[in-house]
């Protein structure tokens, strides 16, 4: 079982749509979830950073962490055109992974398109 | 405020022929530096990663090595390139690890 499932898409939704985007995992250790947008041929840029269960709002996005089930969400609400992109999770534990570095495990991303 | 540089921001090589992709951050000290490979249905994969000049941790044994010869500089390189090279390489940096990273614009490598 791969440590971080996110399913690759593609997801097309018509605009004004909430879109609802998902990642699994099964290291109980993992603490940080972020989310990151990439938009094409460029490098991802982080949306949203949390610590344990909960939510967090910022503006149209809303990050979820189930730890129970180890499973997180982000939402985004009033889809545009200008969020088509593609959206990665990663999360980390929260101790080192030696040599002094807190280490990012990444999901491969699902395609998001919203067709105005 | 803090700005990643990453060039060039397209390659195109032959094979055998040696790599150097440049990374530089500004307006931070003593960053946490990554190289990351990113491959169509493969994800991010991290290939080195930096706490301090000089100090490099590998992750991925392969055809790649980098440097860090200046607290602010993260170097990718290769003596010969394979075609299994190719892929779209991202720096990143983060100030002590314990945050999200900041990526670069990334450098798209054919390897021909």
């Amino acid at each position: 079982q791969k440590e971080v499932e996110q399913d690759p898409g593609p997801l097309s939704v018509p605009e004004g749509a909430i879109v609802s985007l998902n990642c699994t995992y099964s290291n109980s250790a993992f603490q940080y979830f972020m989310w990151y947008r990439q938009y094409s041929r460029k490098g991802p840029e982080l949306l949203m950073y949390t610590y344990s269960s909960g939510n967090k709002e910022d503006g149209r996005f809303t990050a979820q962490v189930d730890k129970s089930s180890k499973y997180i969400s982000l939402f985004i609400r009033d889809s545009q055109p200008s969020d088509s992109a593609t959206y990665l999770c990663a999360m980390r534990s929260s101790g080192y992974s030696g040599a002094g570095s807190y280490q990012l495990t990444f999901g491969k991303g699902t395609k998001l398109s919203v067709i105005p | 405020s803090q700005t990643i540089h990453q060039w060039p921001a397209t390659l195109v090589q032959p094979v055998g022929s040696p790599l150097s992709l440049e990374c530089t951050v500004e307006g931070t000290s003593n960053p946490n530096l990554y190289w990351y490979r990113q491959a169509a249905g493969r994800g991010l994969q991290l290939l080195f990663y930096s706490v301090g000049i000089g100090q490099i941790s590998s992750e991925v044994p392969q055809n790649l090595s980098a440097s860090r010869p200046q607290d602010r500089q993260f170097i990718l390189s290769s003596k010969k390139l394979l075609l299994s090279d190719s892929g779209f390489y991202l720096c990143a940096w983060s100030p002590t690890g314990a945050e999200g990273y900041t990526f670069g614009s990334g450098t798209r490598l054919t390897v021909v």
